[in-house]
Formats: structure tokens, C-alpha cells, sequence
């Protein structure tokens, strides 16, 4: 059973537009966190959102935790080319550090 | 200088085969976990050591064993490697148990 799930899926966009990933689960997550993962590379942290309701800004990147804190999106402003990547959600369950991984959007952002 | 490390970074073996993947983190954490990433990019917890003491087991094999000589090691021993083995194993450390986890570069193995 996939606990988190994330949209779309791809997502391949021209340079300059916006565009939002969302992530969702039916359970409930102490916090949740966004990766961006490049090719041959680890997943990097973006931001980590701990409180329902929360918005983070991270320069174009605007997060949100849900009220509920059972799901998250991630609006990106402007797209660039360099955003391209794997976007990866993960959330927080106890106090384990045991992260629940989305299966990722992939972004593909053309100049 | 390279916060958290895996070597190799390709390993490529036959079926049947043991093999060994190795993890440094020089951040100072008391926690650290490896993870598989398959080929369909989904990222999965295998296990998880605080202080050297396992702390999370998923659903893994058992050909799968962790070791952890110290804080800032944890290495994969894999026995009697099978197709499905193939995916890209990251290692990942962090302060605690829910604190930032700081992910490795991966160690991408084929099994042939």
C-alpha cells in the first residue's frame, strides 16, 4: 500500500510557466519533507514542514502542509530550466525518522 | 569535503554472489539508514541504526545484513545476490531520529 501519494507523475513544461506538485496520504504525518534528486545524485532536502497549515518559500518555491497535515504541494514560480529534477515528498511517522517516500514527479523544464 | 560517502558507486556481479557496500559519514550522527531505489525511482527505507543499535527493519530479506563498526559507518552485506537486488542503494545519516536526513550519491548495482 503506497501511504503517499504523488501528481502527476512527469511533468514537462516550458521555461517561465508555473506549475504544483501535490502530494497526499489518508495518514496523518508528524512532518513532511520535499527532495530534489538530480541524475547520479542523492536526494538533497528542500524544506521540512512541521505544522498544519504552514507555507515555506524557498526563493520561487512556495511549500504547503495541509491543515491536516496528511498532504503537501509544491508551486513552483517562473520555472527554469535548472528546477529540472526528480521532486521526491516524504513523510514523518513517530519519532523513528522512518520516512515514507512518494514515488516522485519527475519535472523536465525546456529553455 | 563529501558528507556522506558510498563506495563503490557501481558494482556490477553475478547471481549468487555476496557483496559489500560501504557507508561513511563524517557529520557527526548518531543516525544512519539505507535505503533502495528502484528502477522505478521509488524510494524505500530498508534499515535504520542509532548509535550503532538497529533500530528499523523493514520487510528485507535476510540475505540482507547491516553492520555498523562505529557511528560513522554502516555498511551493506548482501549474500547470495538475485536479479531482483538490482536498484541503487543509498545511505543516508542524520542527528536523531527525526531530525534532516543527508542522503549519499548512491551505489547503483546490477546483478547479472
Amino acid at each position: 500500500t503506497q501511504l503517499l501519494e504523488q501528481s502527476p507523475q512527469f511533468l514537462s513544461i516550458q521555461e517561465g510557466e508555473n506549475l504544483t506538485v501535490y502530494c497526499n496520504s489518508s495518514s496523518v504525518f508528524s512532518s513532511l519533507q520535499w527532495y530534489r534528486q538530480e541524475p547520479g545524485e542523492g536526494p538533497v532536502l528542500l524544506v521540512t514542514v512541521v505544522t498544519g497549515g504552514e507555507v515555506k518559500k524557498l526563493k520561487r518555491l512556495t511549500f504547503q502542509f495541509g491543515d491536516a497535515r496528511k498532504d503537501s504541494s509544491l508551486h513552483i514560480t517562473a520555472a527554469q530550466p535548472g528546477d529540472t529534477g526528480l521532486y521526491l515528498c516524504a513523510g514523518a511517522r513517530g519519532s523513528q525518522g522512518n520516512l515514507i517516500f512518494g514515488k516522485g514527479t519527475k519535472l523536465s523544464v525546456k529553455p | 569535503d563529501t558528507a556522506v560517502s558510498q563506495t563503490p558507486k557501481y558494482l556490477v556481479t553475478q547471481m549468487g554472489n555476496d557483496k559489500s557496500i560501504k557507508c561513511e559519514q563524517n557529520l557527526g550522527h548518531d543516525t544512519m539508514y539505507w535505503y533502495k531505489q528502484d528502477s522505478k525511482k521509488f524510494l524505500k527505507i530498508m534499515f535504520s541504526y542509532n548509535n550503532k543499535e538497529l533500530i528499523i527493519n523493514e520487510t528485507v530479506p535476510n540475505r540482507f545484513s547491516p553492520k555498523s563498526p562505529d557511528k560513522a559507518h554502516l555498511n551493506l552485506h548482501i549474500n547470495s545476490l538475485e536479479l531482483g537486488d538490482s536498484a541503487v542503494y543509498f545511505c543516508a545519516s542524520s542527528q536523531g531520529h527525526s531530525e534532516t536526513q543527508y542522503f549519499g550519491p548512491g551505489t547503483r548495482l546490477l546483478v547479472l
